[in-house]
């Protein structure tokens, strides 16, 4: 089964300029995060879909963060403009459904630079 | 007060004795506990979720949990070097999983 897939790996970006990531899921997961990890710290959830629709998107910044998941599968997070303080690494992460129990699988992520 | 929090370490333990992971969590609503193992400059991976109360065991590695005291640990028997990593805890409360800081694990040869 292959895994949740995510690109780029790498992006360097000056500061205020704009920059997507995109991620695909786990076959059949209808459940898809966003996640941003800071170095030295766990993982925050950015925004939760499930299906196409978003079930938590609390600590999504959103005067410059937006993301979309239009067919209920492949996912993108934008920033425009970024910020300095927005250099971390962007996990996308799956679960086959909402729920206590599912559990969820991450990607490789993006390290993103803002310089 | 952090809703999960972990010593971040760094934890140093012998190759081949048994490294305790602890994890305490605020809401005590909480429903589902993992661990995840996180290589430096890696992506989490998945090691063990708990969901009731009690040990449960996946080859070297014991997850206990105790709801009544809020508290969640790992342990993993037999330590190798390939055991070195950042270890998360993270706990599920209805549908959003929260992350402790980690606790960076070094096991010596």
């Amino acid at each position: 089964e292959a895994g949740v897939a995510q690109s780029p790996r790498y992006k360097i970006i000056e500061k205020r300029q704009s920059v997507a990531f995109w991620c695909n899921p786990i076959s059949g997961h209808a459940t898809l995060y966003w996640y941003q990890q800071i170095l030295g710290q766990g993982p925050k959830l950015l925004i939760q879909f499930q299906n196409n629709g978003v079930v938590d998107d609390s600590q999504l910044p959103k005067d410059r963060f937006s993301a979309e998941r239009l067919k209920g599968v492949d996912s993108t997070l934008k920033i425009q403009p970024a910020k300095l303080e927005d250099s971390a690494v962007y996990l996308c992460a799956s679960s086959l459904d909402l729920g206590t129990a599912y559990e969820q699988y991450f990607g490789p992520g993006t390290r993103l630079t803002v310089t | 007060q952090k809703e999960v929090e972990q010593n971040s370490g760094p934890l140093s333990v012998p190759e081949g004795a048994i490294a305790s992971l602890n994890c305490t969590y605020s809401d005590r609503g909480s429903q589902s506990f993992f661990w995840y193992r996180q290589y430096s400059g890696k992506s989490p991976e998945l090691i063990m979720s708990i969901y009731s109360n009690g040990d449960k065991e996946d080859g070297r590695f014991t997850a206990q949990l105790n709801k009544a005291s809020q508290y969640v640990s790992l342990l993993i028997r037999d330590s190798q070097p390939s055991d070195s990593a950042t270890y998360l805890c993270a706990v599920k409360f209805y549908e959003k999983l929260t992350f402790g800081t980690g606790t960076r694990l070094t096991i010596i040869p």
